[in-house]
């Protein structure tokens, strides 16, 4: 069964540094999303993505965050500088269609992301 | 209650009892997720209800909605030590634009052996 993959699975970062979490959505899938979840807390939408464009995004994803996709089966989260409450499993996502109503997203092991 | 908040916070029951789970919401919704996630690892989707269903079963699950009560419950029948994890309602409301989830707290389930 196609699954969407993440990588790496643990990246350890010094603060101020930039990171780049890698993510394969399922194939066949339009929209793709990243979420995050700070240890013991809930997960929480970052962005999303359509048509090589940011379809939404929330008040988390500020300037340092950004999302590519580079060569049509990756899809990136990058984050330019790096601070101590960015630690956090990042999640990926990806949903099947566009339509207004189907909305099943489907979602990667994470990142665990640690800032030191 | 936040959006999506899931009652209770921990339920521990024995092995083949049955493990019921709810979810509240405040504002409207067009589809109600409920996922699995076991300790530090990946979100597992286990089934979508649609606004307009009232009932959705999958294999030994069972998900109820109600939209006048903006509130969900998750069965778990019979349940099984390889059960235990933690248990994610997650809502949207695509049809306002909002395609993004909104996730609860979660509730931990423990299910003894």
């Amino acid at each position: 069964e196609p699954e969407v993959t993440q990588t790496p699975s643990h990246q350890v970062t010094q603060m101020g540094q930039e990171v780049i979490l890698r993510c394969v959505p399922i194939s066949n899938h339009l929209y793709f999303y990243w979420y995050r979840q700070i240890l013991g807390q809930k997960v929480e939408f970052l962005v999303s993505f359509y048509n090589n464009e940011i379809s939404e995004k929330s008040e988390i994803f500020d300037d340092q965050f950004s999302v590519e996709r580079p060569d049509g089966s990756n899809f990136t989260l990058k984050i330019r500088s790096t601070k101590l409450e960015d630690s956090a499993m990042y999640f990926c996502a990806s949903t099947r269609l566009s339509s207004q109503t189907y909305n099943e997203q489907f979602f990667g092991p994470g990142t665990r992301l640690t800032v030191l | 209650s936040q959006q999506g908040e899931e009652d209770p916070q921990a339920l521990s029951i024995q092995e083949g009892e049955n493990a019921t789970m709810n979810c509240s919401y405040k504002t409207s919704i067009n589809n109600l997720q409920w996922y699995r996630q076991n300790s530090g690892r990946g979100l597992v989707h286990l089934i979508l209800i649609r606004s307009n269903e009232r009932e959705k079963h999958s294999g030994r699950l069972r998900v109820t909605l109600d939209t006048s009560k903006k509130s969900s419950s998750l069965l778990i029948t019979a349940s099984r030590a390889a059960d235990t994890a933690s248990y994610f309602c997650a809502t949207d409301a695509i049809e306002t634009g909002r395609r993004a989830l909104t996730f609860g707290s979660g509730t931990r389930l423990q299910v003894q052996p």
